[in-house]
């Protein structure tokens, strides 16, 4: 069965400082999609970036970009220039291809930017 | 264009009431599903459909109910709530099932007492 593990339940940094949020994955498929959700104290579910397995490249959106190692299953998120406003928890999800459409998500990473 | 309506925003229930959430979405999506996320577990998926007419089961479906009588709406509803049923749910949807994006709600916070 897939799985996601988050092992850091929650992480500070200082404004305008970098932080880099881990992830890992368990699957036996070699097409999907990875994913990074933010979920601020509103509970809206914001994506903020997601990997398509299949390509080499690493994705980035602005100050946010990832770091995906295929054959370690790992898929950490690092923030750049990290801003109040990027408070939130933060969930890694994985898409397959099973036959229910589901994402699977990690327990998530509690980030707190302190000014 | 709204999104992904969902309503209560909250709601509290006494133990063995029935209720049912709200979702709604204008995106023209086939694929909509319901997942509840509760502490340390992250986001489980309840049920899901893949057009009108047709749904299916998830990870945690037990005690819930869906419909899909239309493309838009995609009701959740509560049999007998229970206070293991406390949690946040979220109504997603995407164009397919296997498309790259999912939509969320605003999610629903239930409490069972």
């Amino acid at each position: 069965a897939q799985t996601v593990t988050q092992s850091q339940p929650e992480m500070s940094v200082q404004e305008a400082e970098t932080v880099t949020l881990s992830c890992t994955y368990d699957t036996s498929e070699n097409n999907y999609y990875l994913f990074w959700y933010k979920q601020p104290p509103s509970r809206q579910m914001i994506l903020v970036i997601r990997q398509e397995a299949y390509k080499q490249q690493n994705a980035t959106e602005n100050r946010f970009s990832v770091n995906f190692q295929k054959a370690a299953k790992s898929f950490s998120l690092k923030i750049s220039d990290s801003q109040l406003g990027d408070t939130a928890m933060y969930f890694c999800a994985f898409k397959g291809s099973s036959n229910t459409g589901k994402l699977i998500f990690g327990q998530g990473t509690t980030l707190q930017v302190k000014p | 264009n709204a999104g992904v309506t969902q309503t209560p925003k909250f709601q509290v229930l006494k133990t063995g009431q029935s209720m049912t959430l709200q979702c709604a979405q204008d995106m023209n999506h086939e694929y909509m599903s319901w997942y509840r996320q509760d502490p340390g577990m992250g986001l489980r998926l309840i049920h899901y459909s893949v057009g009108a007419g047709i749904t299916d089961q998830g990870e945690v479906p037990n005690g819930y109910n869906v419909s899909r009588s239309t493309t838009e709406d995609f009701p959740l509803r509560l049999l007998s709530a229970a206070p293991s049923q406390t949690s946040v749910y979220f109504c997603a949807s995407s164009y397919t099932m296997t498309g790259k994006r999912a939509f969320f709600g605003q999610g629903t916070r239930l409490t069972v007492v």
